[in-house]
């Protein structure tokens, strides 16, 4: 199995920032890593797909990037709406694995 | 616009079994491949099963192969997952996600509100 780590698993930002969240996979995955947003109390949403594509609902605050084992989720300046937890999954191989989660909470 | 509608959670005793139904509209249900991912109570997302959008093709999590079948009614746009033997670490909601292909992919574009499910005594 590929292992997710998602780095931090925490962290409180302020409206405006610049925020990144990392994600490292225990072997390489190619561009076959996806992100996704869950807010309190309903189902994750997919953010970004294939690394660094963005769903037609996302703003284009967020981006993406990375290839191999390292990526990165970017938020350029945060926004109120922007609090949630993030996840990374990788869609490379069965079973598909996600990251542990990284809750953004804004000041 | 695409919707799933997961239905059949509930409380459940150890060993006992039940089965979950995703009924999809919006969409061609018979063209893509379909899931099932599940979150234990105040944990991350564990993908759980997966099925071709023809239902030939299926494929699951070690933590649940031989407990829980998937299967689809294309019929009926509607998926299944039929859980027997269950154990306490399968209490979770479960969400039924579509994927953008009929072979088995892992990227989910849209998921349902999904369903609770608990095994306790």
């Amino acid at each position: 199995d590929i292992h997710m780590t998602q780095s931090p698993s925490s962290l409180s930002p302020s409206v405006g920032d610049r925020v990144t969240i990392t994600c490292r996979a225990g072997q390489s995955i190619t561009s076959h890593l996806n992100w996704y947003q869950q807010k309190p109390g309903k189902a994750p949403k997919l953010l970004i797909y294939a690394a660094s594509s963005l769903q037609s609902w996302v703003p284009s605050r967020f981006s993406g990037s990375g290839s191999g084992t390292d990526f990165t989720l970017t938020i350029s300046s945060l926004q109120p709406e922007d609090s949630a937890t993030y996840y990374c999954q990788q869609s490379d191989s069965i079973p598909y694995t996600f990251g542990q989660g990284t809750k953004l909470e804004i000041k | 616009e695409v919707h799933l509608l997961e239905s059949g959670g509930g409380l459940v005793q150890p060993g006992g079994s039940l089965r979950l139904s995703c009924a999809a509209s919006g969409f061609t249900f018979t063209n893509f491949a379909v899931s099932w991912v599940r979150q234990a109570p105040g944990k991350g997302l564990e993908w759980v099963s997966s099925i071709s959008a023809s239902g030939a093709n299926s494929y699951y999590a070690d933590s649940v192969k031989g407990r829980f079948t998937i299967s689809r009614d294309n019929s009926k746009n509607t998926l299944y997952l039929q859980m027997i033997s269950l154990r306490a670490e399968d209490t979770a909601v479960y969400y039924c996600a579509k994927t953008s292909f009929s072979a088995v992919t892992g990227t989910f574009d849209y998921w349902g509100q999904g369903a609770l499910v608990t095994v306790s005594s």
